[in-house]
């Protein structure tokens, strides 16, 4: 079956531009998450989307936002952008239901100039 | 919070075995994660321990010990393919969440 698919691959804003980034899961998964991936910090979780609902979320500030539709997939938006915002951002899917193998995309890098 | 330690970079002998350690400290411990993520590449999973002991899986074994918050991820018969990075994970309290640690870069040399 598919994988995690996200667009787009690359992208390049300046500060105070917003940024749209979209995840689409693995058919029949219903949950949802995003981290944020740089290279000082590791994976840093941004929130999770369960069945349309935000079930988690980490410790990021308000400029960073999520929805998940009724098929699944997810978006997520990042507004005021700033040069610390530079990042690989990644997508993962799995079931949502009880602990599990997470099946992650191959990522969104933006670039904040 | 939760706090995970691993080294930051590896380098070892192709034909070798490595052995990565990852120390965590966390309340309400669940499970314990490893995956790999090549450069450029997505992260997939390796191995998920719940309980204390070894679980192999071919060239790849997981260790756990809940008790001392320490777990490894031994890998034998080392390939310049498993040239990555190696990230741990711990999920605890109600949370399926896994936090991940910073993630240790492997090196493999012919």
């Amino acid at each position: 079956k598919a994988g995690v698919t996200q667009t787009p691959r690359y992208l390049i804003k300046t500060r105070g531009q917003q940024v749209t980034l979209s995840c689409s899961p693995i058919s029949g998964h219903r949950s949802v998450s995003w981290y944020q991936q740089t290279p000082g910090q590791g994976l840093q979780f941004l929130f999770e989307y369960f069945s349309e609902t935000q079930r988690n979320k980490g410790n990021f500030p308000g400029r960073f936002s999520g929805r998940q539709f009724s098929n699944s997939r997810s978006e997520m938006n990042v507004s005021t952008l700033e040069l610390g915002d530079s990042a690989l951002y990644l997508c993962a899917s799995s079931s949502g239901q009880g602990p599990g193998e997470l099946f992650f995309g191959e990522g969104s890098r933006l670039t904040v100039l | 919070g939760q706090n995970i330690d691993q080294p930051t970079e590896m380098t070892a002998t192709e034909g070798a075995i490595v052995q990565i350690n990852c120390t965590y400290q966390t309340s309400g411990f669940n499970g314990l994660f490893w995956y790999q993520q090549h450069a450029g590449e997505a992260p997939t999973f390796l191995s998920y321990n719940v309980l204390d002991g070894l679980e192999e899986k071919g060239r790849f074994s997981s260790f756990l010990s809940r008790s001392k918050g320490y777990s490894y991820l031994l890998l034998k018969e080392l390939q310049m393919k498993d040239s990555a990075s190696y990230l741990c994970a711990v999920t605890s309290g109600g949370s399926y969440i896994p936090t991940f640690g910073r993630g240790t870069s492997l090196i493999v040399h012919p």
